[in-house]
């Protein structure tokens, strides 16, 4: 089956800039996750989607970080305006269906963003 | 919310020797541990998982143990080989909400 796709692979962009990075799930998988993984940290979820809804965004800085869902497919997570602490790998993971096995995610190849 | 600690941060074995990495979780009602290896520069993979009704799984030359009392987990790799080196991850879930609460990752090192 076809992996969890994510574009770009690599951004560089200055402080105060904006940036989109896209997600597209496995085919039928109905959860798809945002995680930030700063080096040497593990991935700390931003947000949680069900089918288009959301989930979770708790953890989502929402004066500057924005995602959508549209039509419970592909994803967008936006930034703006970007800090140097943002500086990080972007991870979108999909798993089949919130509460149901199997519960392990399929993870994308991430989006390297470094803000100078 | 949950917090996953891990252990050690960085681990260096000799080819063919056993590597233990730890990690303990604060909530109680996580019930779902996976695991995922990154190797660098790639995306993290899931390798083995339990749930916590069971005690311990194994895939091969991988194992889990699970003390649910305790509110630990490790994963066991024995006969190591040069391809185990990288970045080991344990996470902590309820299913039922599908995120997972990541540890900060052990560096597996592997010398031939």
């Amino acid at each position: 089956e076809a992996g969890v796709a994510q574009s770009p692979r690599y951004k560089i962009i200055e402080k105060r800039q904006s940036v989109a990075f896209w997600c597209n799930p496995i085919s039928g998988h109905a959860t798809l996750y945002w995680y930030q993984q700063i080096l040497g940290q593990g991935p700390k979820l931003l947000i949680q989607f069900q089918n288009n809804g959301v989930v979770d965004d708790s953890q989502l800085p929402k004066d500057r970080f924005s995602a959508e869902r549209l039509k419970g497919v592909d994803s967008t997570l936006k930034i703006q305006p970007a800090k140097l602490e943002d500086s990080a790998v972007y991870l979108c993971a999909s798993s089949l269906l919130q509460g149901a096995a199997p519960y392990g995610y399929t993870f994308g190849s991430g989006t390297r963003l470094t803000v100078v | 919310g949950e917090n996953v600690e891990q252990h050690p941060s960085t681990l260096s074995v000799q080819e063919g020797d056993s590597a233990v990495i730890k990690c303990t979780y604060s909530d109680s009602a996580s019930n779902y541990f996976p695991w995922y290896k990154q190797e660098l520069g790639k995306r993290p993979q899931l390798i083995i998982d339990i749930r916590s009704n069971v005690g311990e799984k194994k895939d091969q030359r991988i194992a889990v143990t699970l003390n649910k009392t305790a509110k630990h987990f490790s994963l066991h790799i024995t006969e190591t080989q040069p391809e185990d080196s990288a970045v080991y991850f344990c996470a902590a879930s309820l299913t039922n909400a599908g995120k997972s609460t990541f540890g900060d990752g052990t560096t597996l090192t592997v010398k031939p």
